[in-house]
C-alpha cells in the first residue's frame, strides 16, 4: 500500500542550488498536484497535472517547474533556490477532479534554503 | 485575501468536550471538503459535502455545509485525544483542479 510516495523526506539546500523533488504514485490516477505549507498559511497549490503531458499553474508557480511524462510521476524541480521557497511540500494524486474525488497526500518534503 | 476563514485557528480543550469549528468564505463554493492532519504527515480527507445545507455524520463528527454554500462547519461531539490535530477545509471557485484551502484549525484534546 504505497499510496503516493515522495522523496527525498529532507533536503537543505543553499541559494541559487537547483534540485527536483519527486514524487510518485502507484494507484493509476490521473490528476496530481503539488502544494506547499507554510506557518499560518495553509497549503497553496504550486502546479497541478490532469494526465500525463498535461500540466498548469496553481496559485504559486513562480520558482518552480514541473513535467508529466508518465502516470505514475509528477516531480517538481527548483530552478535557482531562494529562502523564500522554505517550505513543507506535499504531493497529491486524485484518480479525478479532486473536487470530486478523494485527494491522497504524501507525507512531505521539508526543505530549507540558507 | 484568504478566500477561506477558519476560526478559531487553536482550539485547546478536555476530553469529553464538545467542539465547533467554522470555515467561511464569501464566495460560493461547488464543493468543500475537510481534512484533517496530524503532524509530520500529509492531510487525509474526511468529508466531502456539495449539496446547500448537507448534514453528513462520520462517527463523532457532523459536517455541515451552508444553505447558500458559502460556509460549512464540523462539530465534534465527546472529543478524544486521538482528534488532535490540524483541520483543514477546502473548496474548489468552479474550477474542478483547483482547491483553495483554509489556514486550518489546529486542535488539541487532552486526556
Amino acid at each position: 500500500n504505497a499510496g503516493v510516495t515522495q522523496t527525498p523526506k529532507f533536503q537543505v539546500l543553499k541559494t541559487g542550488q537547483s534540485m527536483t523533488l519527486q514524487c510518485a504514485q502507484d494507484m493509476n490516477h490521473e490528476y496530481m498536484s503539488w502544494y506547499r505549507q507554510d506557518p499560518g498559511m495553509g497549503l497553496r497549490l504550486i502546479h497541478y497535472s490532469v494526465g500525463a503531458g498535461i500540466t498548469d499553474q496553481g496559485e504559486v508557480p513562480n520558482g518552480y517547474n514541473v513535467s508529466r511524462s508518465t502516470t505514475e510521476d509528477f516531480p517538481l524541480r527548483l530552478l535557482s533556490a531562494a529562502p523564500s521557497q522554505t517550505s513543507v511540500y506535499f504531493c497529491a494524486s486524485s484518480s479525478r477532479a479532486p473536487s470530486n474525488q478523494p485527494q491522497h497526500f504524501g507525507d512531505g518534503t521539508r526543505l530549507s534554503i540558507l | 485575501t484568504q478566500l477561506l476563514e477558519q476560526s478559531p485557528q487553536f482550539l485547546s480543550i478536555q476530553e469529553g468536550e464538545n467542539l465547533t469549528v467554522y470555515c467561511n468564505s464569501s464566495s460560493v463554493f461547488s464543493s468543500l471538503q475537510w481534512y484533517r492532519q496530524e503532524p509530520g504527515e500529509g492531510p487525509v480527507l474526511l468529508v466531502t459535502v456539495v449539496t446547500g445545507g448537507e448534514v453528513k455524520k462520520l462517527k463523532r463528527l457532523t459536517f455541515q455545509f451552508g444553505d447558500a454554500r458559502k460556509d460549512s462547519s464540523l462539530h465534534i461531539t465527546a472529543a478524544q485525544p486521538g482528534d488532535t490535530g490540524l483541520y483543514l477545509c477546502a473548496g474548489d471557485l468552479g474550477s474542478n483542479y483547483k482547491l483553495t484551502f483554509g489556514k486550518g484549525t489546529l486542535l488539541t484534546v487532552n486526556p
